[in-house]
């Protein structure tokens, strides 16, 4: 169903940890997003990178910080982990940068305790 | 923040019967895309409709625009069990996609 791979698909971290989680896009899409979903609401956007830079960032602090590589994968880095953080993480990608549907992963299920 | 309302916040139905989910949105925007999420997984694209469109159709999905009321509706026509999941509006203006906090849709067999 979906050319989107994230990794892991799920993950226990205690408060004051640094995580990271990854992403393998479809060949072809310069386009990656990153959504963060709390429980009962909507993916609320992270940031975009279009061919390995960012350009565009919701409201989300500093310690939420993102790299894109050329081989199509990505990663979101969250430092200083807060019970909060606790949530569904959603990788998106596309062609371009223009408008069009996204494709999203599965996630992965972070949990901070 | 939220950009989208979608309502009802949960609908539940026959199958068999049509199901409608709406969504209203505030700012001026390029294009509306509704989303299908079962059970707290990945999010799948279902259709797009750009700003100068009033109306879509894809399989047993119909989608409508209307901008002077920043307004959109989903219908899904004979539904079935297999369609229960939560269906979420994003739109798409200068910034890439902002969700509504979606419509849950159970329907019974």
């Amino acid at each position: 169903e979906t050319g989107v791979t994230q990794s892991p698909t799920h993950l226990i971290k205690t408060r004051g940890q640094q995580v990271t989680l990854r992403c393998s896009s479809q060949s072809g899409h310069n386009t990656v997003s990153w959504y963060q979903q709390a429980l009962g609401q909507g993916p609320q956007f992270i940031f975009q990178y279009y061919r390995e830079e960012e350009n565009g960032r919701g409201n989300f602090p500093p310690r939420f910080s993102g790299l894109q590589f050329p081989n199509y994968s990505s990663e979101l880095n969250v430092n200083a982990l807060e019970l909060d953080d606790s949530a569904l993480y959603l990788c998106a990608s596309k062609k371009d940068d223009r408008d069009g549907g996204y494709t999203f992963g599965s996630g992965t299920r972070l949990t901070v305790v | 923040s939220q950009q989208g309302e979608e309502d009802p916040q949960a609908l539940s139905i026959q199958e068999g019967e049509n199901a409608t989910m709406n969504c209203s949105y505030k700012t001026s925007i390029n294009n509306l895309q509704w989303y299908r999420q079962n059970s707290g997984r990945g999010l799948v694209h279902l259709i797009l409709i750009r700003s100068n469109e009033r109306e879509k159709h894809s399989g047993r999905l119909r989608v409508t625009l209307d901008t002077s009321k920043k307004s959109s509706s989903l219908l899904i026509t004979a539904s079935r069990a297999a369609d229960t999941a939560s269906y979420f509006c994003a739109t798409q203006g200068n910034t890439p996609l902002v969700f509504g906090k979606g419509t849950r849709l159970s329907v019974i067999a």
